[in-house]
Parts: C-alpha cells; sequence; structure tokens
C-alpha cells in the first residue's frame, strides 16, 4: 500500500524558470494539502484542494503560485518565474474525504520536494 | 489566527532517559491536537494525537497530556532510543477545519 508519493524528490532551477511539482495521494485518499518548510521552521500551509477544486489557498502566494488536483492524475504545485526565495522543501500530505469521520483530520505527509532555485 | 509557540527548539537527552516537548496555543476553539516526527530528509510522520475531549492518551513509550484550560499541551517520550532522534512537530487544528497550525519543531537528540 504506497504512501503519498511525491515527485521530483530534489529540483534545480534557475532564477525565471518554472518549477512543478508533483503529488499522488495515498489510495483513498482525495484531499490533499501543499506545505512549504524552509530551513529550521515549521511547515507553513500553502493550499487545500479536493478533486477539480481549491478549498482554501489563504497561504499561498497571490503571484506565481499555482495549484491544481485534476480529475485524472496526481496534484501539481506549480512555481512560475522562480526566485531565490522560493527555495525550500516543498511539501504533500493527503487525508481521506470529511465523510471519514475523525480519520478525515488525519493528515499523511509525502517524502518531500527539495527545490534549489540558483 | 492560531499560534502554535513549541519549546525547547532543541533538545538533548541519554538514552532511556525520558524526553518533554511542550506547546501552547493561543485559540480555544482549537480542539485536535497531533504530533508529527521527521526523520532527516523525510516528511513529518504522525505519529500520536489527542483530541479535547481527552486529557491523556498514551501508545507505547509516547504519551500527549492536553490542559484545554491552560492551553497546553505535551509530548512525553520515556525510554528514549537513539532512533527516536528526530524533529518533532506540535500542531492545533479547530473544530471543523482540516488545516493545522504547526509549531516550529524540537530537535531531540538520544546519545547512546
Amino acid at each position: 500500500n504506497a504512501g503519498v508519493m511525491q515527485n521530483p524528490r530534489h529540483l534545480v532551477r534557475r532564477r525565471g524558470q518554472e518549477a512543478r511539482l508533483r503529488c499522488s495521494p495515498m489510495k483513498g485518499h482525495s484531499h490533499v494539502y501543499w506545505y512549504r518548510q524552509l530551513p529550521e521552521e515549521g511547515l507553513k500551509f500553502m493550499v487545500y484542494l479536493q478533486k477539480e477544486n481549491i478549498i482554501d489557498e489563504s497561504g499561498m502566494p497571490k503571484e506565481r503560485f499555482s495549484a491544481e488536483f485534476p480529475k485524472e492524475g496526481p496534484s501539481i504545485l506549480r512555481i512560475q518565474q522562480v526566485v531565490r526565495g522560493d527555495s525550500a522543501a516543498y511539501f504533500c500530505a493527503s487525508s481521506p474525504s470529511p465523510g471519514a469521520g475523525r480519520k478525515a483530520y488525519e493528515q499523511y505527509f509525502g517524502p518531500g520536494t527539495r527545490l534549489t532555485v540558483t | 489566527g492560531e499560534n502554535v509557540e513549541q519549546h525547547p527548539s532543541t533538545l538533548s537527552v541519554q538514552e532511556g532517559d525520558s524526553a518533554v516537548i511542550k506547546c501552547t496555543y493561543s485559540d480555544s476553539a482549537s480542539n485536535y491536537f497531533p504530533w508529527y516526527k521527521q526523520e532527516l530528509g523525510k516528511g513529518p510522520q504522525l505519529i500520536i494525537d489527542i483530541r479535547s475531549n481527552v486529557g491523556e492518551k498514551k501508545d507505547q513509550r509516547i504519551a500527549v497530556t492536553l490542559n484545554k484550560t491552560a492551553k497546553h499541551f505535551s509530548l512525553h517520550i520515556t525510554e528514549t532510543q537513539p532512533e527516536d532522534s528526530a524533529v518533532y512537530f506540535c500542531a492545533a487544528q479547530k473544530g471543523g477545519s482540516y488545516i493545522p497550525t504547526f509549531g516550529r519543531g524540537t530537535s531531540l537528540i538520544v546519545h547512546p
């Protein structure tokens, strides 16, 4: 039973390029969350999605960042025109649907994508 | 919004000792408190959680306590082992919300 999968694990981009980070949730999970982690800091919420719907994007910068979770395929976090300050670890987590009751609050994280902007 | 403070930022113990990590939260509407363990180069792993209708929960060598009045909760690890070395994050989540607010983490080092 595969857990949350993220790829690539490491991504190097030059300033101005685009970065695409992918996340496949755990089997049976329909909700996906993206977080950013800077060195020696906690996880900062970015966006919360379900299939074909953004539920909460209050933590995502208004410019250059976008996220989607299509009906088929993985969730994608896209960063356009990357800058050095975007260098961080980006984690995806998934959870069951709210119909799962208490289990819906439990989030399971992927291994992360470490983005380095040169 | 919710604010979660976590202490200490670093904790060094000898194998076999106990370790305690403390967190406080600001929003009295928070009612779900998960704890995550993050090993080097990996994603956070949910290790234990507690809901506001209980004051304590235990799972083998780890336990969590919650004081709703004081708005603080703690993680207790007994008989620590070197493999417990990791960064531990606490989080608080409001009722009806699926988005936790995380503390800044505690780096636990267990010396053999």
